[in-house]
C-alpha cells in the first residue's frame, strides 16, 4: 500500500494569509487527489492533480483559491489562499494504488 | 450522479455489543467500487475494505464483516463484540470505474460510533 505523508500536520493561520500543504508519496502515481473535510462533515473532493497538466477542479472550487502544483509523480502541493475562518478544515491528500489511500491530513484553523 | 447515504449519524453502544453501520448507495454505473474507511479522533483515514460491484460475497476480517447486497444497493458493516478502540467515525464511499467519475470517491456523511466501557 502507498505511504503518504503531509506537511504541516496542523497550523493556525490568520485570515488573509495563505498556507501551502505538501503531499509526498513513497511511489510514483499518476493521479493525486486533494480532499477537504470541514468540521463535523464528510469529505469533499477539491481537485485531481495530474503530473504535467493543470489540476481539474470540482464544482465550487477554483484555482485562484486553491492553486495546486504537481511537479513530479510523487509530490504535490495545495495552497489555500487568502484564508478566512470558513477554510478551517482538514485537508487530505489521496492516491489510488490498487485501492484509494489517504494521507494523515493537515488540520487548519483560521482565526 | 452518485450518492452514498449513511442514515445513522451517531450510534452509541456498550462494549461487547454487536453493531451494524448501514450504507446505501446510488449509481447508474454497472461497475463500481465500494469502500469503508475508519477515522479515529486523530483524524487520519484508515482504509478497511474495498469491494468490486461484481463480487457479492460477504467478507469477514476478525471482528469486522461486510454484507454487500446489490439488489438493495447496500453495503453494511458489522462490528462484532465492539471495543472502546472501535470508537471513530466510519465512512462508506463509492467510486465509479469509468469516465470522469472514475477519479472521484463519493463519501457518505459518516457514522460516529461511540463504544462505552
Amino acid at each position: 500500500s502507498a505511504v503518504i505523508s503531509q506537511k504541516p500536520s496542523r497550523d493556525i493561520c490568520q485570515r488573509g494569509t495563505s498556507l501551502t500543504i505538501q503531499c509526498q508519496v513513497d511511489s510514483q502515481v499518476t493521479m493525486m487527489f486533494w480532499y477537504r473535510q470541514q468540521p463535523g462533515q464528510s469529505l469533499t473532493l477539491i481537485a485531481t492533480a495530474n503530473q504535467g497538466s493543470e489540476a481539474t477542479y470540482e464544482s465550487g472550487f477554483v484555482i485562484d483559491k486553491f492553486p495546486i502544483s504537481r511537479p513530479n509523480l510523487t509530490f504535490s502541493t495545495l495552497t489555500v489562499s487568502n484564508m478566512s475562518p470558513e477554510d478551517s478544515s482538514i485537508y487530505l491528500c489521496s492516491v489510488v494504488e490498487g485501492t484509494q489511500y489517504f494521507g494523515p491530513g493537515t488540520r487548519l484553523l483560521v482565526l | 450522479a452518485q450518492k452514498v447515504t449513511q442514515a445513522q449519524t451517531e450510534i452509541s453502544v456498550v462494549e461487547k455489543e454487536d453493531v451494524t453501520l448501514d450504507c446505501v448507495y446510488e449509481t447508474r454505473d454497472t461497475t463500481y467500487y465500494l469502500f469503508w474507511y475508519k477515522q479515529p479522533p486523530s483524524g487520519e483515514l484508515v482504509f478497511l475494505i474495498r469491494r468490486n460491484s461484481f463480487d457479492e460475497q460477504n467478507e469477514i476480517s476478525g471482528r469486522y464483516s461486510w454484507n454487500f447486497q446489490k439488489s438493495t444497493s447496500s453495503f453494511n458493516f458489522t462490528i462484532t463484540a465492539s471495543q472502546v478502540v472501535d470508537s471513530a467515525v466510519y465512512f462508506c464511499a463509492l467510486r465509479a470505474t469509468v469516465g470522469n467519475a472514475g477519479n472521484m470517491l463519493t463519501f457518505g456523511g459518516g457514522t460516529r460510533l461511540m463504544v462505552k466501557p
